[in-house]
C-alpha cells in the first residue's frame, strides 16, 4: 500500500535558524510530490511541487526552497526562518497511471507544526 | 482564475443533526471535485471525490453532487456525530493538468456537540 511520512511531527526554531522538513513516499514510484502551508485558522497554500527527482516548482515567491533528492523523498528547507514562517506543514502525493488506486488524488502527510520563536 | 468557495465557519451542530457544508467554484472546462476534512492535529484525508457532472461521492455517510449547472458540490450528512467534528476542505483540480495541482477553498470547521 502507498503510505507518506513527514518529521519531525512538530518543531520549535529561533528566528534566523535553519529549517529542513523531510517527507518520504513508500508504495509507489515516480509520484508528484507537494508541500503546502497552512497558517493559523486559514486554508492551504501550495508553495511546491515536483513531477521528478530535481524538478522542482515554486508556486509563491518566499523565504522557503524544495529539493527532490530521491524519486520518492521530499525536502523544504530554509537558511533563516522568520516569524512568519510559522504554520502547519503539509507533504502530499499524487501516484502515476501503473499504480494502482487514482491518478486523480492526492493523499496527505500527517504535517509537521513549526513554530517560529 | 480557477476558486473554491466554501460558507464560512465555525458551524456549530448538536449530535444527530442534519449537515451541509456548501461549496461553489469557478473553473474553465470540468474540473475534478474533492471533499477533504482534516481532524484536530492531523494532515487532511480525502472524504469522497466526483470527476463529472451528476456523479455523487459518498463516504462514511457523507454524500456531494456534481452539479455543474449551479457549480456547486455541497457536502451533506444526515446524522453527525461528535467525531464528525473537523475542518472540511472543497477543493478542484483542473482537467487536463499533468501536474495535478489543487484548489482549495478556505475550509469550514464544523463543531458536533452531543
Amino acid at each position: 500500500s502507498q503510505t507518506i511520512h513527514q518529521w519531525p511531527a512538530t518543531l520549535v526554531q529561533p528566528v534566523g535558524s535553519p529549517l529542513s522538513l523531510e517527507c518520504t513516499v513508500e508504495g509507489t514510484s515516480n509520484p508528484n510530490l507537494y508541500w503546502y502551508r497552512q497558517a493559523a485558522g486559514r486554508g492551504l497554500q501550495l508553495l511546491f511541487y515536483s513531477v521528478g527527482i530535481g524538478q522542482i516548482s515554486s508556486e509563491v515567491p518566499q523565504n522557503l526552497s524544495a529539493s527532490r533528492p530521491q524519486d520518492r523523498q521530499f525536502i523544504l528547507s530554509s537558511k533563516k526562518l522568520l516569524l512568519s514562517d510559522s504554520g502547519f506543514y503539509l507533504c502530499a502525493f499524487m501516484g502515476r497511471a501503473r499504480d494502482r488506486g487514482s491518478t486523480d488524488t492526492q493523499y496527505f502527510g500527517p504535517g509537521t507544526r513549526l513554530t517560529v520563536l | 482564475g480557477d476558486s473554491v468557495t466554501q460558507m464560512e465557519g465555525p458551524v456549530t451542530l448538536s449530535e444527530e443533526a442534519f449537515l451541509t457544508i456548501n461549496c461553489t467554484y469557478t473553473a474553465t472546462g470540468y474540473p475534478s471535485l474533492f471533499w477533504y476534512v482534516q481532524y484536530p492535529g492531523e494532515g487532511l484525508q480525502l472524504l469522497l471525490k466526483a470527476t463529472k457532472a451528476d456523479d455523487k461521492g459518498s463516504n462514511k455517510g457523507f454524500e456531494a453532487t456534481y452539479r455543474k449547472e449551479t457549480t456547486s458540490f455541497h457536502l451533506e450528512k444526515g446524522s453527525v456525530q461528535v467525531s464528525d467534528s473537523a475542518v472540511y476542505f472543497c477543493a478542484l483540480r483542473k482537467r487536463p493538468d499533468s501536474w495535478g495541482k489543487l484548489q482549495f477553498g478556505a475550509g469550514t470547521q464544523v463543531v458536533v456537540t452531543p
